[in-house]
């Protein structure tokens, strides 16, 4: 069964600063990796997915992420933060046998502040 | 439509009582998914559908909940003798991509079931 895990609850940052937010997870086989974010009063948003091939995959917002096959970790990245980055993310695995749905993490809260 | 839709928006009701929450997702969308929220958690599965069927109903929680997808476009999830336990956000999203876990999920805004 796959699972994921988002180990920080919230992570503080200052305008301008880079950002991490981090993301492990557990899937058989071949993973397909996402993140998501959540606005408030507003619905989950996709950011960006690595399904194969380079490890760094870039999206949304200025937002990218690296798939790390042997630390199994997907970490959500951004050089430089902004406040309307404020939100909170949810990183999600799916497998590419049996089963093909998607399950997120926890959530963790990122607060930029100016 | 232009994205997914979900009714109500907000449903209040007592102990006991059945309760129907309406999806209707994006057109042509053929995978629809039901989750729900709990306050501070992320998104728990309850259900997917291919078109009419149910690829992966291993998230419901008990057979007091049920989803139907009768025409492959509109689903509804039924939940039967509400509990305060079932209190939540219950989120629908779709995709235009087939039976893989490669999908992307457009979700809707939620229907925020209370049980008093």
């Amino acid at each position: 069964a796959q699972s994921v895990a988002q180990p920080e609850d919230q992570v503080n940052v200052a305008e301008g600063n880079p950002l991490t937010v981090k993301c492990t997870y557990s899937v058989s086989g071949n993973p397909y990796l996402f993140w998501y974010v959540q606005y408030p009063n507003r619905g989950l948003q996709f950011l960006l997915k690595y399904i194969t091939g380079d490890n760094l995959v870039k999206g949304s917002y200025g937002f990218e992420a690296e798939f790390n096959k042997s630390q199994t970790s997907f970490h959500l990245k951004k050089p430089s933060a902004l406040v309307s980055d404020s939100a909170l993310y949810f990183c999600a695995v799916s497998g590419n046998t049996g089963g093909f749905k998607t399950i997120f993490g926890a959530g963790t809260r990122l607060f930029v502040k100016a | 439509g232009a994205g997914v839709s979900q009714t109500p928006s907000n449903k209040v009701t007592e102990k006991g009582k059945y309760v129907e929450l309406r999806c209707d997702p994006i057109s042509g969308h053929t995978a629809l998914y039901w989750y729900r929220q709990s306050l501070g958690q992320g998104p728990e599965f309850l259900i997917y559908f291919q078109g009419t069927g149910a690829a992966d109903d291993s998230g419901l929680p008990n057979d007091r909940f049920f989803a139907v997808r009768p025409e492959g476009s509109v689903s509804t999830l039924k939940i039967q003798r509400t509990e305060r336990g079932d209190s939540a956000v219950y989120l629908c999203a779709s995709s235009a991509g087939g039976l893989t876990g490669a999908n992307v999920l457009t979700f809707g805004a939620g229907s925020r079931l209370t049980v008093l």
